[in-house]
């Protein structure tokens, strides 16, 4: 079975500082794809960043990027420069790519608070 | 521009009133997934399709049914709601892409029900 652990139910970081949001996953699988979202106050589901298991270099998106780490299975968000607007509910979440590909697995989230 | 709408975005009910969440998506996207939010508890899977006529339970699919006539909507129908079914529920779709491996999710906007 697939797991996804964020230990850190909650962060503060300053405004402009960086900040890392943790994630640990648990498969078997040898061919997976790990997912982080943002949900804003608001409610809906932003998609942030992908690494794919085989990806040799970690992903990177504007701001964001995930440091792969595959033996110790942890795949965390580096948020760069935090804004205001970076304020909000972090999922991480996780896909095997055999069998149901349809189906993500997600951890309980991180609520990060941007602040001046 | 591509949307997966849900509608309604707020229900209050009462227990064992009949009720359907719809979801519509203009993307084409194979796949089509219904999740629910709880705190501390992130995403669930509830129930997914990964076409028209194909559908299977996900984690957490008792209280729940869905049906996929057309390729666009995916409704979620609860026969008899219960106050342990008041949660955050998203539909979200997936194209389908090689071996499934790096696709994101897109999500509609959330339904918040209440069931009393």
């Amino acid at each position: 079975a697939q797991k996804i652990t964020q230990t850190q139910p909650g962060m503060f970081v300053q405004e402009k500082e960086a900040v890392t949001l943790d994630c640990t996953y648990d498969t078997s699988d040898p061919s997976y794809g790990l997912f982080w979202y943002k949900q804003p106050s608001s409610g809906e589901m932003i998609f942030l960043i992908y690494q794919g298991s085989y990806d040799q270099q970690n992903a990177t998106e504007g701001r964001y990027s995930l440091n792969f780490q595959k033996a110790r299975k942890s795949a965390n968000l580096v948020i760069s420069a935090s804004q205001l607007g970076d304020s909000a509910m972090y999922f991480c979440a996780m896909r095997r790519n055999t069998g149901t590909a349809s189906k993500l697995t997600f951890g309980t989230g991180t609520r990060l608070q941007v602040t001046l | 521009e591509a949307q997966v709408t849900q509608n309604p975005r707020y229900l209050i009910t009462v227990t064992g009133k009949k009720l359907t969440v719809t979801c519509s998506q203009n993307m084409n996207h194979e796949y089509m997934s219904w999740y629910r939010q709880d705190p501390g508890l992130g995403l669930r899977q509830i129930y997914y399709s990964m076409n028209v006529e194909v559908t299977d339970k996900g984690d957490v699919p008792e209280g729940y049914k869905v049906s996929r006539k057309e390729k666009r909507n995916f409704p979620l129908i609860l026969e008899s709601p219960s106050p342990n079914q008041t949660s955050l529920y998203f539909c979200a779709t997936q194209i389908r892409g090689i071996g499934g491996m790096n696709t994101e999710a897109f999500f509609g906007q959330g339904t918040r029900l209440t069931v009393v």
